[in-house]
């Protein structure tokens, strides 16, 4: 079965540009998270959805991120502007629902460097 | 709301020994799963062990193992016969288990492991 894909797996940006960051949850599974990752902050939660609705977005940091699911299979965090200290390692999850299974599945996550 | 505690930065290993990560968390919640993951330099988080709150026996998965203690909201990982590949960071993690609690993944600081050939 194939796990959770995200891409680009690699992007270098420049200041003030949008960055897209795409994510396929595992087919079936209810819940998609994305997390970001960095040195001084570890993983942080952004945000997730349940059965395409998002439930807490209490982690987006501001008003430049933005993230949709428009159906079960896909998934955008936008990033407009970016900044250079929006870099990090962006990683997409997902998992079925608690009466299924509770383990939550990442991808390979999304490197992203802006200059 | 739940919080992971990872005390140990860093640890180290002698190849073929047998290390133990520590981890503690806080919750009101009775029902509740608790995971340790792998993040090798890859980045990729790789599941590696998982157990249920309302399991009494300790999960193991090959050279992997725990000891839960509820009582203490105590979760530490034990690594047997260590290799070179174990090396990674290792993050402890909690979710809820009901429909009711927060279905996020609460992350612990991490631990990074390191193998001495």
């Amino acid at each position: 079965d194939a796990g959770v894909i995200q891409s680009p797996r690699h992007e270098v940006t420049e200041m003030g540009q949008e960055v897209t960051l795409r994510c396929k949850p595992i087919s079936g599974h209810d819940y998609l998270f994305w997390y970001r990752q960095t040195m001084m902050r570890g993983l942080e939660l952004l945000i997730y959805f349940n059965n395409n609705v998002p439930i807490d977005d209490s982690g987006m940091p501001e008003d430049r991120f933005s993230a949709k699911m428009p159906n079960a299979s896909f998934s955008t965090l936008k990033i407009q502007p970016s900044e250079p200290r929006d870099s990090a390692v962006y990683f997409c999850a997902s998992s079925p629902g608690p009466s299924v299974g509770n383990t939550i599945y990442f991808g390979e996550g999304s490197w992203l460097t802006v200059v | 709301a739940q919080t992971v505690t990872q005390s140990q930065p860093e640890m180290s290993v002698q190849e073929a020994e047998t290390v133990t990560l520590s981890c503690t968390y806080d919750t009101s919640e009775s029902d509740y799963y608790l995971f340790w993951y792998k993040q090798p330099p890859s980045r990729q988080m790789i599941l590696v062990i998982r157990q249920e709150a309302y399991k009494q026996q300790n999960a193991t998965e090959n050279r992997f193992s725990v000891n839960f203690q509820k009582a203490a909201k105590s979760f530490s990982l034990k690594i047997s016969d260590s290799q070179l590949g174990d090396a990674a960071m290792y993050f402890c993690a909690y979710r809820s288990g009901g429909m009711e609690g927060a279905q996020k993944l609460v992350f612990g600081q991490g631990t990074r492991l390191t193998i001495n050939p």
